[in-house]
């Protein structure tokens, strides 16, 4: 157990709607970091926060977006969605802040659009 | 364009022998690597790294080895045990790992035969 938590673990919707992602991060880490894993990408980086603030962005699309609230924990919406959106969504954390170290990884949530 | 390969998608092991990963990466600013297992419907959980100040990492059956000039990282298994079979990611960060986004590779699925 990485101490990240996830919720939905599942998660099915239509072409066309929204949903959010939730992500706790372990205790004391400040970072929050969103990937998304498909088919044929691979993981691939979206966004990381850090104490509220965006920090950086990968591959996120214009569709989705993400916040971190106060008590560190994080969202991830995504909007109009697409078929191709249908993947594995993890979310990781660590200290962050520049200081070298690893990311922890939660047990992610499976999107399914249909 | 991918910046971190795994060019082996799936590889067998005997049980007790040694199982090497290959990774390749093509950016020169990265200066972490990472390994991280994943087993299904789990999230990556790490298992070592190596900063590019380095050429070797060891962690009990785990080592990481860096070649830099060469652009390329193993991970070798010694000895190679049942609950090794997962999918092995490599991972990449420009700063250290701790204040950005990884690049990964695809993945190795890693099979261990009894």
């Amino acid at each position: 157990d990485s101490g990240v938590t996830q919720t939905p673990k599942h998660l099915i919707t239509a072409t066309g709607q929204r949903v959010t992602l939730r992500c706790s991060p372990r205790s004391g880490d400040l970072s929050v970091y969103w990937y998304q894993q498909s088919l044929d990408q691979g993981l691939q980086f979206l966004i990381q926060y850090y104490n509220g603030e965006e920090r950086a962005k990968g591959n996120i699309l214009e569709r989705f977006s993400a916040q971190q609230f106060p008590d560190l924990h994080s969202e991830l919406n995504l909007s109009s969605l697409e078929l191709g959106d249908s993947a594995l969504y993890f979310c990781a954390s660590n200290s962050g802040g520049g200081i070298l170290g690893t990311q922890y990884f939660g047990p992610g949530t499976r999107l399914t659009v249909l | 364009d991918q910046q971190v390969k795994q060019n082996s998608p799936s590889l067998s092991v005997q049980e007790g022998r040694i199982s090497i990963l290959n990774c390749d990466y093509t950016n020169s600013m990265f200066d972490y690597f990472l390994w991280y297992k994943k087993y299904p419907a789990e999230g990556p959980t790490f298992l070592i790294s190596i900063s590019s100040i380095k050429d070797k990492n060891e962690d009990g059956r785990f080592t990481v080895f860096l070649n830099k000039s060469a652009k390329h990282l193993s991970l070798h298994i010694v000895p190679s045990q049942p609950g090794d079979s997962a999918v092995y990611f490599c991972a990449a960060s420009e700063r250290g790992g701790g204040a950005d986004g990884l690049t990964f590779g695809k993945g190795t699925h890693l099979i261990i035969q009894p």
